[in-house]
């Protein structure tokens, strides 16, 4: 069975804060896929970025990076310089094999607040 | 990438009646899918839509309340059938490009259809 953690159900950070989202995830897998996704209060879901297992290499996009650490099982995602329009909910997956393909299995989200 | 459209945006319906929502992608899938998200939860996967034979749903959903239609590869609806308070969430229409299980397969999401059962 697979799992997504995302312990972290709401945060608060003044605008101009960098913010870290943790995200927690078991799987027997040894190859998987991790992705985060943006849900701004508009509702729908942007992807941001996707992370393969046999690759640990950080990824910094803009404001954003990404720590990935097979070691714990983590893969985590940093806001620096956080702004108002960074305020969403926050959702990490895995995708791992399954008898129907590869499934995705969605943590409980993290609601970011940037405030002004 | 792929863009995906749903129809509708929102809606507020009765209680016991049916609502269809469609979903419109700009390039040809094998697979499209369909997710619920109740209020201030997480995204639960309710089928599989699979162009020319019968969707594949998850454990907890079935056809008689979830029928979905996939009449070709760009096109798919899913019916939300006797609704109740219950069934007030966002439905997300979803595809994957990218070869399956493969390096680059994304799953993609549509924006969304909002449903308010009264």
């Amino acid at each position: 069975a697979q799992k997504v953690t995302q312990a972290q159900t709401e945060i608060s950070v003044v605008e101009k804060e960098d913010v870290t989202l943790d995200c927690v995830y078991e799987t027997r897998d040894t190859t998987y896929y991790l992705f985060w996704y943006k849900q701004p209060p508009s509702g729908e879901l942007v992807f941001l970025i996707r992370r393969n297992s046999f690759d640990e290499q950080n990824e910094i996009s803009g404001r954003y990076s990404w720590n990935f650490q097979k070691s714990t099982s983590s893969f985590n995602f940093t806001i620096t310089a956080s702004q108002v329009v960074d305020s969403a909910v926050y959702f990490c997956a895995l995708s791992e094999a399954s008898n129907n393909g590869y499934k995705y299995i969605f943590g409980t989200g993290t609601r970011l607040k940037v405030l002004a | 990438s792929a863009v995906i459209s749903q129809k509708p945006s929102r809606d507020i319906c009765q209680r016991g009646t049916s609502l269809t929502i469609q979903c419109q992608v700009d390039s040809q899938v094998t697979m499209m899918f369909w997710y619920r998200q109740q209020p201030g939860q997480s995204l639960t996967l309710i089928a599989t839509a699979n162009q020319g034979s019968e969707a594949t749903y998850e454990s907890g959903f079935v056809i008689d309340k979830f029928p979905i239609s996939r009449p070709n590869l760009t096109f798919s609806t899913l019916t939300v059938s006797n609704m109740s308070p219950e069934d007030s969430s966002i439905y997300l229409c979803s595809v994957k490009t990218g070869m399956s299980g493969g390096a680059m397969e994304t799953q993609y999401f549509g924006p969304g259809t909002r449903l308010l059962v009264l």
